[in-house]
């Protein structure tokens, strides 16, 4: 089975703290992504990348940064974060582009 | 501009009763068409695709979709709803539009109540 594992379930952090979230992938993915989820919004894609060192901005990548330094993992990045940072935040890897993404538990990051 | 609505924020079935939940999309071609779920505290889980061919497709969990191109739709179906399907439905689809793009539904929630 893919797994994709994101290091944190819950986080609390202080406005202005740098945060990172941490997600690796077992499965050999070219493809990673990170989506933020808040109700009645779905999914929003902040960053993906396609290959190591490579990234691509997304619907909403401001106050956000991303790292890919190797294959299986991708990092997200909140330089300065802030209140309207709290939400849930969804690591994901897939095979192609327009193929089935799979998806991380999930990190609820509140913001105080 | 594409997109993609589902029209229910949330449904409630009895359990055993059939559930169908609503997925249109704005789009001139045809994309390709997911249903994800996502249980509490959980990532999404890929319940079906459809890509080509067969309109009607078999997923996981008894869950099938039918395809409709006259209507945009991709609607999500399951004969006889079990306790466990209580959990957030999300329509998806890729759009290639000179590259790919995938856009998200804002999700619907199921409740089953006994």
């Amino acid at each position: 089975d893919v797994k994709v594992t994101q290091s944190s379930r819950y986080l609390v952090k202080r406005t202005g703290e740098k945060v990172f979230l941490e997600c690796v992938q077992d499965m050999d993915h070219e493809n990673m992504f990170w989506y933020r989820q808040d109700p009645g919004l779905g999914l929003r894609l902040i960053y993906f990348s396609y290959d190591v060192k490579m990234k691509e901005k997304g619907d909403i990548p401001e106050g956000y940064s991303v790292s890919r330094e190797k294959k299986e993992r991708f990092s997200l990045i909140l330089e300065s974060a802030s209140t309207n940072q709290t939400s849930m935040y969804l690591c994901a890897s897939s095979p192609g582009l327009n193929t089935e993404a799979f998806f991380g538990q999930g990190t609820r990051l509140t913001v105080v | 501009a594409q997109s993609v609505t589902q029209p229910d924020i949330h449904i409630t079935v009895s359990e055993g009763a059939s559930l169908e939940l609503r997925c249109n999309y704005s789009y001139g071609a045809t994309p390709y068409l997911f249903w994800y779920v996502q249980s509490p505290g959980q990532g999404l889980q890929l319940l079906l695709k459809y890509f080509s061919g067969d309109t009607l497709v078999q997923g996981i969990k008894g869950f099938e979709a039918e395809f409709k191109r006259s209507q945009s739709s991709f609607n999500l179906r399951k004969p006889s709803v079990h306790w466990s399907d209580a959990a957030e439905y999300f329509c998806a689809v890729v759009l290639n539009t000179g590259g790919f793009k995938t856009i998200f539904g804002a999700g619907t929630r199921l409740f089953v109540k006994a």
